[in-house]
C-alpha cells in the first residue's frame, strides 16, 4: 500500500503564482519523519526539509513554506511567487520504525513554472 | 572530493549479463541505500545497509545483490540483467537512517537491451 500519496502528478503555473504541493502520508508509528526533496531537470536529488512527528510547527525558508498537520496526516509544501527555476519534480517521503526508517517516497509532483 | 559518488553514470548492457553499479561516500555515514527511479513509480528502495556487513531488503530486491565490506562502499549487482531493470539507480547515505536527511549520488542510468 502506498504510504505517501502525492495526488498531483503534474502542476503548471505561471511565474509569480503561488503553488501548493500536497502530501498525505499513512503510518501507525507515533515517531516518524517527513521529508521533501527536489529533483530539477538535471536529475540530482536535493534535500529541502525534514520534520519529525513531534514538531508540528510550520516552517518557512525564503519563498518555501511547509505545513505539517498530524490531524490530516498531511505535509504540504508551498512555493510563494514561483520562479522558472522552481521547475522540478518534488518528492515527499516518510521514514518510520515500521519499515526500518528507510525513506519511503511518494511518486512525485512535476512542477512546471512558465514565464 | 567529499560526498557521494556513483559510477558509472551511464551504462548499457545486454540481457543476461552481470553488471555492478558502484557507490562510494566519504562522510563515514552508517547508512547507505539503493533506490531505483522509474516513471510513475517515484523512487523505490532496493536494499539498504545499516553498517558494514549488515544489509537488508527494501521494497524491490529481486534480481539484485548488495554487499558492504567497507563502510564507504555499497555496490549493487544485477546478477542477470533483465529489461525490466532498465532504470535510473540512486545511491544515498545518511548518518542516522530516516532521522537525518539522506544525501544522494548523481544517479546511474542503466539500459538493458
Amino acid at each position: 500500500a502506498q504510504k505517501v500519496t502525492q495526488a498531483q502528478t503534474e502542476i503548471s503555473v505561471v511565474e509569480k503564482e503561488d503553488v501548493t504541493l500536497d502530501c498525505v502520508y499513512e503510518t501507525r508509528d507515533t515517531t516518524y519523519y517527513l521529508f521533501w526533496y527536489k529533483q530539477p531537470p538535471s536529475g540530482e536529488l536535493v534535500f529541502l526539509i525534514r520534520r519529525n512527528s513531534f514538531d508540528e510547527q510550520n516552517e518557512i525558508s525564503g519563498r518555501y513554506s511547509w505545513n505539517f498537520q498530524k490531524s490530516t496526516s498531511s505535509f504540504n509544501f508551498t512555493i510563494t511567487a514561483s520562479q522558472v527555476v522552481d521547475s522540478a519534480v518534488y518528492f515527499c517521503a516518510l521514514s518510520e520504525a515500521d519499515s526500518g526508517y528507510a525513506l519511503n517516497f511518494g511518486k512525485g509532483t512535476s512542477l512546471l513554472v512558465t514565464p | 572530493d567529499a560526498g557521494i559518488t556513483q559510477s558509472p553514470r551511464y551504462k548499457i548492457t545486454e540481457t543476461g549479463r552481470q553488471v555492478t553499479l558502484m557507490c562510494h561516500q566519504t562522510w563515514s555515514h552508517s547508512y547507505m541505500f539503493w533506490y531505483r527511479q522509474d516513471l510513475g513509480h517515484g523512487l523505490r528502495l532496493i536494499y539498504y545497509s545499516a553498517a558494514a556487513d549488515i544489509t537488508d531488503k527494501g521494497e524491490v530486491p529481486d534480481g539484485y545483490v548488495v554487499s558492504r565490506s567497507k563502510t564507504e562502499n555499497f555496490p549493487l549487482t544485477l546478477e542477470s540483467a533483465t529489461r525490466s531493470q532498465t532504470s535510473v539507480y540512486f545511491c544515498a547515505s545518511s548518518g542516522l537512517q530516516g532521522i537525518t536527511e539522506a544525501f544522494f549520488g548523481q544517479g546511474t542510468r542503466l539500459t538493458v537491451v
